[in-house]
């Protein structure tokens, strides 16, 4: 089936550094990834939304400049959290849709655990 | 509004049947999900049902849509040890392109 494969699952990192977490789908090509973020014992928040090729597309309250998000192929989108603060500690989880696996196709990321000290 | 809401917590005897809640409030629903995430894990597809169906049944599990009420229920049958996880309710939105929902989450704890 549709793999999603997300790295790293745990890092931690200095307030004020930068942050690059990797999604590649492996088996399918990814026409739409969807990046969120979950607080512990909450729900999924989604992020934004990123088509390959194109700009993503934030959902309101999301600071486009702090988490950079890149869809440059089919099979890879990556999210950059820049300046990283104790406040974006969290779980982040990636989802990628492939037209091809129509509307129930979103395959998850296993997620990284983000750690601001 | 979009929402999606379900109970925090169930806990039932192994072997018993569990039954998850959800409601949701777009009418516009595409598809309804029903996803498991273990602790530390992302999230895995158990299932899921077209807006046009009312049950639909996947060996242990079994899906009950209510779409004039806007109720979706999974049905676990003999409960196991391993079913222990938090599960995820969820909608996609025929007005909102590809785009779904998550409800809160239910934590299903199983005791002997």
């Amino acid at each position: 089936g549709a793999v999603v494969s997300q790295h790293p699952s745990r890092v931690i990192c200095k307030s004020g550094t930068s942050v690059k977490i990797e999604c590649r789908s492996l088996d399918f090509q990814a026409t739409t990834m969807f990046w969120y973020r979950q607080f512990p014992k909450q729900s999924l928040m989604l992020m934004a939304t990123s088509n390959e090729g194109s700009k993503a597309t934030y959902e309101q309250g999301v600071e486009k400049d702090k988490f950079l998000i890149n869809h440059a192929s089919l099979t890879l989108s990556t999210l950059t959290v820049t300046s990283a603060h104790p406040e974006d500690s969290s779980f982040y989880i990636c989802s990628g849709l492939s037209g091809e696996l129509n509307n129930y196709g979103y395959t998850f990321g296993s997620g990284t655990r983000l750690t601001v000290v | 509004g979009e929402d999606v809401e379900q109970s925090l917590f169930l806990s039932v005897r192994e072997g018993d049947s569990s039954v998850i809640n959800c409601t949701y409030t777009d009418s516009s629903s595409t598809y309804l999900y029903w996803y498991k995430q273990e602790p530390g894990a992302g999230l895995q597809l158990l299932t899921y049902i077209f807006s046009n169906m009312d049950m639909k049944q996947d060996q242990r599990l079994t899906v009950l849509l209510n779409k004039k009420d806007k109720h979706l229920s999974l049905r676990i049958a003999d409960t196991q040890t391993g079913d222990s996880a938090i599960y995820f309710c969820a909608e996609s939105l025929r007005s909102s392109a590809s785009k779904i929902i998550f409800g809160s989450g239910t934590r299903l704890s199983i005791r002997p």
